[in-house]
């Protein structure tokens, strides 16, 4: 059975914290991929990653940063945590696009992150 | 410019009827996917269907089934015979070559007994 895991559901933390989310997937995908959520403006990307210390920036990347060192994980970091990045926080895999097609993303549980 | 765009903030069906869910989108390449989630009150995505832009056929998966009009740039979502367990958010998705996803804003469907 396939999975992304995320290391937390909910976390508060208080506002300028090192904030540190963690994502691993056990399904061997190149991609990896974080997203916030808040109501109204679906998903925007954050950060991507095509490959292992593979980074690229994604629609909001701004107080954010990530690390890939493994394949299997993928860590955003808050450096500076701010109240207005309290939101959900999700991650997803998936595959390069390849002959079978563009290949589905897997997603995690998501983090509800609040920023006191 | 947007890339996909998914017009119903929220809908409501009767339980057992079909819905349609909407979505265009916007590309010039000659070569990408399309996706539907589905996103309960839970919180997690779920995977629904898949549409290749070659592909010649529409996609279909159980009660689910993609109305791909490639002209017109839009991938529908149509859910036969709505479960309350359908009342969830919805989310159309793209993918280019360039790996990147692209998420619309999502519509809420709520069934109704």
């Amino acid at each position: 059975d396939v999975k992304v895991t995320q290391s937390s559901r909910y976390l508060v933390k208080r506002t300028g914290e090192k904030v540190f989310l963690e994502c691993v997937q056990d399904m061997d995908h190149e991609n990896m991929f974080w997203y916030r959520q808040d109501p109204g403006l679906g998903l925007r990307l954050i950060y991507f990653s095509y490959d292992v210390k593979m980074k690229e920036k994604g629609d909001i990347p701004e107080g954010y940063s990530v690390s890939r060192e493994k394949k299997e994980r993928f860590s955003l970091i808050l450096e500076s945590a701010s109240t207005n990045q309290t939101s959900m926080y999700l991650c997803a895999s998936s595959l390069y696009p390849g002959l079978a097609g563009f290949n589905e993303q897997f997603f995690g549980p998501g983090t509800r992150l609040t920023v006191l | 410019a947007q890339k996909i765009t998914q017009t119903q903030p929220g809908m409501f069906v009767q339980e057992k009827e079909a819905v349609t869910l909407d979505c265009t989108y916007d590309t010039s390449d000659p070569s990408y996917g399309l996706f539907w989630y589905k996103q309960p009150s839970s919180g997690e995505m779920i995977f629904l269907i898949y549409q290749g832009s070659y592909d010649q056929q529409n996609a279909t998966e159980g009660r689910y089934s993609l109305n791909f009009q490639k002209a017109r740039k839009s991938a529908n979502l149509v859910i036969s015979a709505s479960q309350l367990g359908d009342s969830a958010m919805y989310f159309c998705a793209m993918r280019e070559l360039g790996n990147q996803f692209y998420f619309g804003t999502g519509t809420s469907l709520t069934v109704i007994p």
